[in-house]
């Protein structure tokens, strides 16, 4: 099993913050990496995959980045419909796991 | 657009079964694979079972093995998951997500949720 360590656990922010958050896994995946966005009550939404290829449609003020073992997940400049729930995901081998989550709050 | 749409939560006691659907439009559904994924009051993702397209590769999380069973049938467009000897931790709103192998889940239903309770 791949364990994945997702940091912070709870972000505080401000509309028009550059924000980061943080996935290293416990064994390579190359780019096997997908990051989703989940708000209250709702499904998750694909963000990125592929560690830095934005979906369809996801505002370019989302970008991804790393491969191997560490990720990361950059909103440029954070806007009100950002603050939410997001994941990582990684898709490189059986059990195919989920971080734990980080929790975007208005500060 | 692509639309999957889950049925069949509700409330259960610990050692029954239910039986979830997922009705998938707007796109070739025979050619995709699919997963179940579930998230728990308040808490994370987990992937519970996989299914390729043809139904000829299945997977589940140990946490499942020997109690869900997942199956589809490509001429209905539709997913099911099999849930027996449920028990309390399985309690979770229950999502069918078009991914798996290879690739990440793009498409999610809007979830149906399983309660777990006597």
């Amino acid at each position: 099993v791949i364990w994945m360590t997702q940091s912070p656990s709870l972000l505080s922010a401000s509309t028009g913050d550059r924000v980061t958050i943080s996935c290293r896994m416990s064994q390579g995946i190359s780019s096997y990496l997908a990051w989703y966005q989940q708000k209250p009550g709702k499904a998750p939404e694909l963000l990125i995959y592929a560690a830095s290829t934005l979906q369809s449609g996801v505002p370019s003020r989302f970008s991804g980045s790393g491969s191997g073992t560490d990720f990361t997940l950059t909103i440029s400049c954070l806007q009100s419909e950002d603050f939410a729930t997001y994941y990582c995901q990684q898709y490189y081998s059986f059990p195919w796991t989920f971080g734990q989550g980080t929790k975007v709050e208005i500060k | 657009q692509v639309q999957l749409v889950e049925s069949g939560g509700g409330l259960v006691k610990p050692g029954g079964s239910l039986r979830l659907s997922c009705a998938a439009s707007g796109f070739t559904f025979s050619d995709y694979y699919m997963s179940w994924i579930r998230q728990a009051p308040g808490k994370g993702l987990e992937w519970v079972s996989y299914i390729s397209s043809s139904g000829s590769t299945i997977y589940y999380a140990d946490s499942v093995k020997g109690r869900f069973t997942i199956s589809r049938d490509n001429a209905k467009n539709s997913l099911y998951l099999q849930m027996n000897s449920l028990r309390a931790e399985d309690t979770a709103v229950y999502y069918c997500a078009r991914g798996g192998v290879d690739v990440p889940f793009d498409y999610w239903g809007q979830g149906t949720l399983v309660t777990v309770s006597s």
